[in-house]
């Protein structure tokens, strides 16, 4: 069981260039979230998708695109980076049972925009 | 609106001593309640959580956390901590009428002295 995993692990991008990340699970969860965590502010919620062919915005949705094609898999699109744009992405997944609905994180993405 | 509350963005103790991170919410409904805690450059792992009875819950590592409601807060304590629990710490808060979204706190990174 690899749980949640994420690619890249890294990546540095110019302003205005595109790139897509992928986080895999294999748990059979339902829900699936993409967070970005910046120094001082937690984690934010950029989208989540609760199942496959389903996604909805989170609380900072702009600048990012998403797919769930599969209930596997969830993938972050950034259309033209910006500097902004510079933090670690984090991918989470969780099942809904009574009383559980615990978040399973990936080990993260750090994304640098120059 | 939903928020939580972290009030310690860095704690200092001493190996062997007592420890207390302190987590307020702000939520309407009855919450759910975790901590999560991130080693450097790791994801984040579930500590323990709260959904409902005893309202002292025990965790991982030697952690347990108390739900007071009347005061809002989901406090994590432990007894003696090793210079392994220095790490950043992170409170969250949940309901399931959020559609299982997470409210997070901004964090508290621990430091221990030797």
């Amino acid at each position: 069981n690899a749980g949640v995993t994420q690619t890249p692990k890294f990546r540095v991008l110019k302003t205005g260039q595109s790139m897509t990340l992928l986080c895999a699970q294999d748990m059979n969860h339902e829900y699936m979230y993409w967070y970005r965590q910046d120094p001082g502010m937690g984690l934010r919620l950029i989208h989540y998708s609760v199942g496959e062919g389903t996604t909805a915005k989170g609380e900072v949705p702009d600048g990012y695109n998403v797919s769930r094609l599969k209930k596997q898999n969830f993938l972050l699109g950034l259309e033209s980076a910006a500097p902004s744009q510079t933090s670690v992405y984090f991918c989470a997944s969780t099942q809904l049972h009574p009383n559980s609905y615990e978040q399973y994180f990936g080990p993260g993405t750090r994304l640098t925009v120059t | 609106a939903q928020s939580v509350t972290q009030p310690d963005i860095h704690i200092t103790v001493s190996e062997g001593a007592s420890l207390e991170l302190r987590c307020n919410y702000s939520y309407g409904a009855t919450p759910y309640l975790f901590w999560y805690v991130q080693s450097p450059g790791q994801g984040l792992q579930l500590l323990l959580k709260y959904f409902s009875g005893d309202t002292l819950v025990q965790g991982i590592k030697g952690f347990e956390a108390e739900f007071k409601r009347s005061q809002s807060s989901f406090n994590l304590r432990k007894p003696s901590v090793h210079w392994s629990d220095a790490a950043e710490y992170f409170c969250a808060v949940g309901a399931v009428d959020s559609n299982y979204q997470l409210i997070w706190g901004a964090g508290t990174k621990l430091i221990i002295k030797p």
